[in-house]
């Protein structure tokens, strides 16, 4: 079984553009997570989908949006980037509603550098 | 309340050694935690996880014990080898609220010396 994919593995962009994050989850697994993950702050969470709902959201400002598409594949959107959205962005799926029965399972992420 | 507080952040091991890197929580309604492990350019990765109903759950070499009345958790690493070096989250969730929000620990960099 493939795993998580995400694209692009890597993208340098500037202040004030804005960038879409693709992930394609598990087959089978209707649940995608997103985190950020910096050196400073370490893993967050940013927000999960699941049947195309957003069913959770971390603190985040809106900038950061989501969407979860009809074959649970999801991505992600940061408008007038800022050079701290300087992080890897990891993508995560699971089956059901996550946890001890379903755990998430990560992608290699990808790495959005902002100048 | 929603912290999860690791140490240490840096830990070098003997091959061989045991490996143990600790996690504190706040949260009492926190009911999953995992332990995920990362190699550089790699996404996380589960390594274990434990629910507080439980108080010591192994697989193989890896060992969690948990501590509900301390808010305590930890990792051991038995037998460390240097293929287990690495960097190191515990985290944990309320799964009433959504198990995928995980709040992580800050991570520990464990190095093993052959």
């Amino acid at each position: 079984k493939a795993g998580v994919t995400q694209t692009p593995r890597y993208l340098i962009k500037t202040r004030g553009q804005q960038v879409t994050l693709s992930c394609s989850p598990i087959s089978g697994h209707r649940s995608v997570s997103w985190y950020q993950q910096t050196p400073g702050q370490g893993l967050q969470f940013l927000f999960e989908y699941f049947s195309e709902t957003q069913r959770n959201k971390g603190n985040f400002p809106g900038r950061f949006s989501g969407r979860q598409f009809s074959n649970s594949r999801s991505e992600m959107n940061v408008s007038t980037l800022e050079l701290g959205d300087s992080a890897l962005y990891l993508c995560a799926s699971s089956f059901g509603t996550g946890g001890y029965n379903s755990p998430l399972h990560f992608g290699n992420g990808t790495r959005l550098t902002v100048t | 309340q929603q912290q999860v507080k690791q140490s240490p952040q840096s830990l070098i091991v003997q091959k061989g050694g045991i490996s143990i890197i600790n996690c504190a929580y706040e949260n009492t309604a926190f009911d999953y935690f995992p332990w995920y492990q990362q190699f550089p350019g790699k996404g996380p990765a589960l390594l274990i996880a434990i629910r507080p109903d439980v108080s010591e759950k192994k697989e193989g070499r890896f060992t969690i014990s948990f501590n509900k009345s301390a808010k305590q958790f930890s990792l051991h690493i038995m037998d460390s080898q240097p293929g287990d070096s690495a960097t190191y989250f515990c985290a944990a969730s309320k799964t009433s609220q959504g198990a995928q929000k995980l709040v992580f620990g800050q991570g520990t960099r464990l190095t093993i010396n052959p």
